[in-house]
């Protein structure tokens, strides 16, 4: 398995600002994907995160409203911009391990975003 | 299209009694079956998954899983409810294997509390 940590746990923000949720985990892994739980609902795949290219949008997600980056094998961001009430949501990040399978993810704690 | 169904929002247990936590899934191709366990203010823990093989499946805490392929359903079970198990539960499908086939498609949840 593998030991993820999200920077911030939760937060509360205006409209119309952007957060940057950051996600960091204890060994190289090859896949990293994120995820968004709104309220009272199921898990949602936005994007995984590539290193070293351009990550890859579920449809329904644009780069331009949740820009990702992945600088190396064990860390990434998910920046949520111009944000809007409808935003607030928990995002997770997972992880898949190689040798292992790709089926297998394992999630960070996530992050509990609340927009005003 | 994938899906997957969790027809009971909330699941009611005696402590000591069994449980079942219902799940059905549609999928293009074989299915590959998941179910994850979310604790309050903690991320998804991955409980056991169907790839090939023996229909029943054995994950952690003493759960278990069946699929039955012509009722296209993974139930998870476990024969004597504890408290602790009181939890969000999660499943998930997906249809790929490897790099290509990242999606992990998830039910809605089913909340499940042990009574004492």
């Amino acid at each position: 398995s593998a030991v993820i940590s999200q920077k911030p746990s939760r937060d509360i923000c205006q409209r119309g600002t952007s957060l940057t949720i950051q996600c960091q985990v204890d060994s190289q892994v090859t896949m990293m994907f994120w995820y968004r739980q709104q309220p009272g609902q199921s898990l949602t795949l936005i994007a995984t995160a590539n290193q070293g290219s351009e990550a890859t949008y579920e449809s329904g997600f644009v780069i331009d409203k949740f820009p990702i980056s992945r600088p190396n094998l064990t860390f990434s961001t998910l920046t949520v911009s111009n944000m809007s009430p409808e935003d607030s949501s928990i995002y997770l990040c997972s992880v898949g391990l190689a040798g292992i399978s790709y089926n297998e993810q394992f999630f960070g704690p996530g992050t509990r975003l609340t927009v005003l | 299209a994938q899906s997957v169904a969790q027809p009971e929002d909330q699941v009611n247990v005696a402590e000591g009694n069994p449980l079942t936590v219902k799940c059905t899934y549609s999928v293009s191709g074989n299915p590959y079956l998941f179910w994850y366990v979310q604790y309050p203010n903690r991320g998804l823990q991955f409980l056991l998954k169907y790839i090939t093989g023996d229909n029943l499946v054995k994950g952690s805490y003493g759960f278990e899983a069946e699929f039955n392929k012509s009722q296209t359903s993974f139930h998870l079970k476990k024969p004597s409810a504890l408290v602790s198990d009181s939890a969000l539960y999660f499943c998930a499908v997906r249809s790929g294997w490897g790099t290509g086939a990242n999606n992990l498609f998830f039910g809605t949840g089913t909340r499940l509390t042990v009574i004492p």
